[in-house]
């Protein structure tokens, strides 16, 4: 399954199949990017990450993709499981002098089907 | 179980209370965090400290108070909320603050203001 940019906040993946999240992120001058997965009752957790000058990076069954010309991000996991249903977040990071301000999107949420 | 420890898990409050939220992190990082989320929304950056000075507030009310007493503590105090203040209250720390590294996030503070 495949949620294209953030009109389509829910997708549901049947398990066992690959899943692609998408994100549009707004500010060019963003430098660093990353993925966060937030459980119910939890706060958000870090699944990976990627700074503006690569365009692609690989974890363990997650790869981040960044295309920084059209301003799109997207995590895509691999050979989903049900304890990946979640709220997913992409962040986009500036830095300014030594400061940090962390935006969040505004969020998809993957469900797994068994 | 995350690295970031807030107190309480919940906290319901009157509108004329004084309360705190903490926040504690044994991973020696310098840079921390407060957030807000609301319901089915993104975290919110309210506050940075960064080697325990503010270094940014994203123009919060006064009667959110940050403190810093340590490197490894940070507090948030409460005076005089409204009832739009409910909210999950986060707290993240990352290595330094500009040095493009993760923020870990503790499970936050689910405040309800009566």
């Amino acid at each position: 399954g495949e949620n294209v940019g953030l009109h389509l906040p829910t997708l549901s993946v049947q398990e066992g199949d690959n899943s692609i999240i998408n994100c549009a992120y707004s500010n060019s001058a963003s430098d660093y990017f990353i993925w966060y997965k937030q459980e119910s009752g939890k706060g958000p957790q870090f699944i990976i990450d990627i700074r503006s000058n690569m365009d692609k990076r690989q974890g363990q069954r997650v790869t981040v993709l960044l295309n920084k010309t059209v301003k799109h991000l997207s995590l895509q996991i691999a050979a989903t499981q049900p304890g990946d249903s979640a709220v997913y977040f992409c962040a986009e990071n500036i830095s300014n002098f030594g400061n940090e301000k962390l935006t969040f999107g505004t969020g998809t949420r993957l469900t797994i089907i068994p | 179980d995350t690295e970031v420890t807030q107190t309480p898990k919940h906290l319901v409050m009157g509108m004329t209370n004084k309360k705190s939220l903490k926040c504690e992190q044994h991973m020696g990082h310098r840079a921390m965090y407060w957030y807000k989320q609301k319901a089915k929304k993104p975290p919110e950056l309210m506050f940075v400290y960064s080697y325990e000075k503010l270094s940014i507030n994203e123009s919060v009310p006064s009667r959110f108070s940050p403190e810093c007493p340590n490197s490894s503590l940070l507090n948030l105090h409460l005076h005089a909320l409204q009832p739009e203040d409910s909210a999950l209250y986060l707290c993240a720390s990352s290595q330094v603050e500009g040095m493009l590294q993760p923020q870990h996030f503790g499970d936050g503070t689910r405040l309800s203001i009566l």
